[in-house]
């Protein structure tokens, strides 16, 4: 099957700086990225839809300054998480659509100290 | 809005079947999909079913699907202990806009 890669797999960060996460698609081109959060023992949350070369569409109650999504190319999707908090330490997964299916990425653990 | 609810948690031993189960409450759901997500790691995609059938197996996997009463479940024969980790089912509404996932259920194989 296709393949979504995350980068990075772990970061720790002190509080107030900004994290970046990227997240590609391997062999296949991805017109819509999507960005999950994930407490721990809970389900996948959807942050976010990124569509190529337009703004992303935000669920209700994400902070769209503080989550920002960027979906540069077709292979390509990248979340800052800007000035974070303890509270902002989650897994986040990313997932690409391709001719209907979606792929995960294998996540990325946010430690924010 | 859309929920989708699993048991917590399933222990069986090695061999045995095991049997997760997931309701949904849209009805215009088109896709009703499997996942299964290991400690640590992504989501791998398992099955998945129309919603216009009512059963689908493949290899050890059975998946059931009641829409009438919107229940879905998931069949593992022959369980072994690798199978042991987080499974989620989803559903995809009409206009395939996004996935909704279960609660997630937590499956322990024993020896």
């Amino acid at each position: 099957g296709a393949v979504v890669s995350q980068h990075p797999s772990r970061v720790i960060c002190k509080s107030g700086t900004s994290v970046k996460i990227e997240c590609r698609s391997l062999d296949f081109q991805a017109t819509t990225m999507f960005w999950y959060r994930q407490f721990p023992k809970k389900s996948l949350m959807l942050m976010a839809t990124s569509n190529e070369g337009s703004k992303a569409t935000y669920e209700q109650g994400v902070e769209k300054d503080k989550f920002l999504i960027n979906h540069a190319s077709l292979t390509l999707s990248t979340l800052t998480v800007t000035s974070a908090h303890p509270e902002d330490s989650s897994f986040y997964i990313c997932s690409a659509r391709a001719e209907g299916e979606q792929f995960f990425g294998p996540g990325t653990r946010l430690t924010v100290l | 809005g859309e929920d989708v609810e699993q048991s917590l948690f399933l222990s069986v031993r090695e061999g045995d079947s095991s049997v997760i189960n997931c309701t949904y409450t849209d009805s215009s759901s088109t896709y009703l999909y499997w996942y299964k997500q290991e400690p640590g790691a992504g989501l791998q995609l398992l099955t998945y079913i129309f919603s216009n059938m009512d059963m689908k197996q493949d290899q050890r996997l059975t998946v059931l699907l009641n829409k009438k009463d919107k229940h879905l479940s998931l069949r593992i024969a022959d369980t072994q202990t690798g199978d042991s980790a987080i499974y989620f089912c989803a559903e995809m509404g009409t206009g395939f806009q996004k996935l909704v996932f279960g609660t997630g259920t937590r499956l322990l194989v024993s020896p």
